[in-house]
């Protein structure tokens, strides 16, 4: 099955600093790549996706890059706010009869005021 | 449009026991998947369900079963239960399987504590 990645497990920004988080997939057939965002004591929710066949997708701050070839995506979230502060997941899967999402361990994002 | 909903909040149980965790959908998602929460470990997916049918299974031992109802409600069942079982349980719903065409809703979840 898939394998996805993630790093870094927890990253510390400035408010109004940038903030990178990287996955890898192993499965070149996948072809959808959600990103969620789960607040300390609340559900995980979708905050952006991407599928395979554009390269870049934004949302006013965060955005979302795929790399096909090197099979890895990123989350960009710029100009950090500490509402921002949370844990992250990236999945990938494909749409395929037997589909699934995978996810990564998660990323714990704290900004800093 | 009421959100997907997990009972019960909280659990205490002891090792040997059995429990069973409930989830009702969004209305009209057909689609449930449950997963375990645990520090460090992420997401970890158990089992989905659609339309009453079994159709994907993570790598759990067989002492995590589900099954889903004809109104999409569904239930998931942890038998001679283990300390390291203690985690958060999720349940997701969507209007089709996988995940991909529409997104997962989380419950708030179930939070278990094995004693």
């Amino acid at each position: 099955g898939e394998n996805v990645e993630q790093h870094p497990s927890t990253l510390s920004v400035q408010e109004g600093d940038s903030a990178v988080i990287k996955c890898t997939y192993s499965d070149s057939a996948s072809n959808y790549f959600p990103w969620y965002k789960q607040e300390l004591g609340k559900r995980p929710q979708l905050i952006i996706d991407i599928r395979s066949n554009v390269g870049e997708k934004k949302d006013q701050r965060i955005a979302v890059t795929l790399n096909k070839t090197a099979k890895h995506f990123s989350l960009h979230i710029t100009e950090t706010q500490p509402e921002d502060s949370a844990v992250y997941f990236c999945a990938a899967g494909r749409g395929s009869t037997l589909g699934r999402l995978y996810f990564g361990r998660g990323t714990q994002l704290t900004v800093w005021p | 449009k009421a959100g997907v909903t997990q009972t019960p909040r909280y659990l205490i149980k002891t090792r040997g026991q059995q429990v069973t965790l409930s989830c009702s959908p969004i209305s009209g998602h057909r689609s449930v998947s449950w997963y375990q929460q645990t520090p460090g470990q992420g997401l970890q997916f158990l089992f989905e369900y659609f339309s009453e049918t079994q159709r994907n299974k993570g790598n759990f031992p067989g002492r995590f079963s589900g099954r889903q109802f004809s109104n999409s409600r569904s239930e998931m069942n942890v038998s001679t239960l283990e300390l390291g079982d203690s985690a958060l349980y999720l349940c997701a719903s969507s209007l089709d399987p996988g995940g991909h065409n529409s997104p997962l809703h989380f419950g708030n979840g179930t939070r278990l504590t094995v004693t």
